[in-house]
């Protein structure tokens, strides 16, 4: 069974950082573009951040340029989001998810169950 | 970049009843277009990608259609089970724009 467990949520400061991580199973990682998605309370959805299979290629959304980095560790099966510089406005539900492709421009066909992060002082 | 718009934001019909939600792009994205429900408290799960392709395990009262910059998803009889807020992403090319989301509700 494919599965996507996020992790690193929590309540940090305005300006603070940290790191989400992903771990994935029932699929071959590598062979898979992954994504992150967040949900600001009440709000929809909104694309963060894409990384290729390989890991060589990095997108972002302009809100995410400059602050946030995704990164994946294939040997390991974990996906991670570093943020840095974080503001009141990061606040939601993080979500990993899996695309359907190993270009990182496609559809998502997995998600994770979310891990959310509070930006508050 | 490419805007996603989705009208309506929200609907309510019975039991039974076809819904049909619209989204457009701002620019012709063919048919990379995917559409997604998200229940009350739950997960996004994807229905339909390709435009018009019915994602394994969704019900056949789920369909999509269009091609460039119109695009609807059709619930041929409206269930119980159907209250979501459904969205629908382009994938033509990063961002990977999400509509704003419809919001349907049983009458």
């Amino acid at each position: 069974e494919v599965q996507l467990l996020e992790s690193g949520g929590g309540l940090v400061q305005p300006g603070g950082s940290l790191r989400l991580s992903c771990a994935a199973s029932g699929f071959t990682f590598s062979n898979y573009a992954m994504s992150w998605v967040r949900q600001a309370p009440g709000k929809g959805l909104e694309w963060v951040s894409s990384i290729s299979g390989t890991g060589g290629s990095t997108y972002y959304a302009d809100s995410a340029k400059g602050r946030f980095t995704i990164s994946r560790d294939n040997s390991k099966n974990i996906l991670y989001l570093q943020r840095s510089g974080l503001r009141v406005e990061d606040t939601a539900v993080y979500y990993c998810a899996k695309e359907a492709a190993a270009a990182a421009d496609y559809y998502m066909d997995v998600w994770g169950k979310g891990t959310t992060v509070i930006v508050s002082s | 970049d490419i805007q996603m718009t989705q009208s309506p934001s929200s609907l309510s019909a019975s039991v039974g009843d076809r819904v049909t939600i619209t989204c457009r792009a701002s620019q012709g994205i063919s048919n990379y277009l995917a559409w997604y429900q998200q229940k009350p408290g739950k997960v996004p799960n994807l229905l339909i990608y390709a435009a018009s392709t019915l994602q394994s395990g969704v019900p056949s009262r789920f369909s999509g259609s269009g091609s460039g910059t119109d695009f609807t998803l059709t619930i041929s009889s409206l269930q119980p089970e159907d209250v979501a807020t459904y969205y629908c992403q382009k994938y033509n090319s990063v961002p990977l724009t999400f509509g704003p989301g419809t919001k349907v509700e049983i009458k």
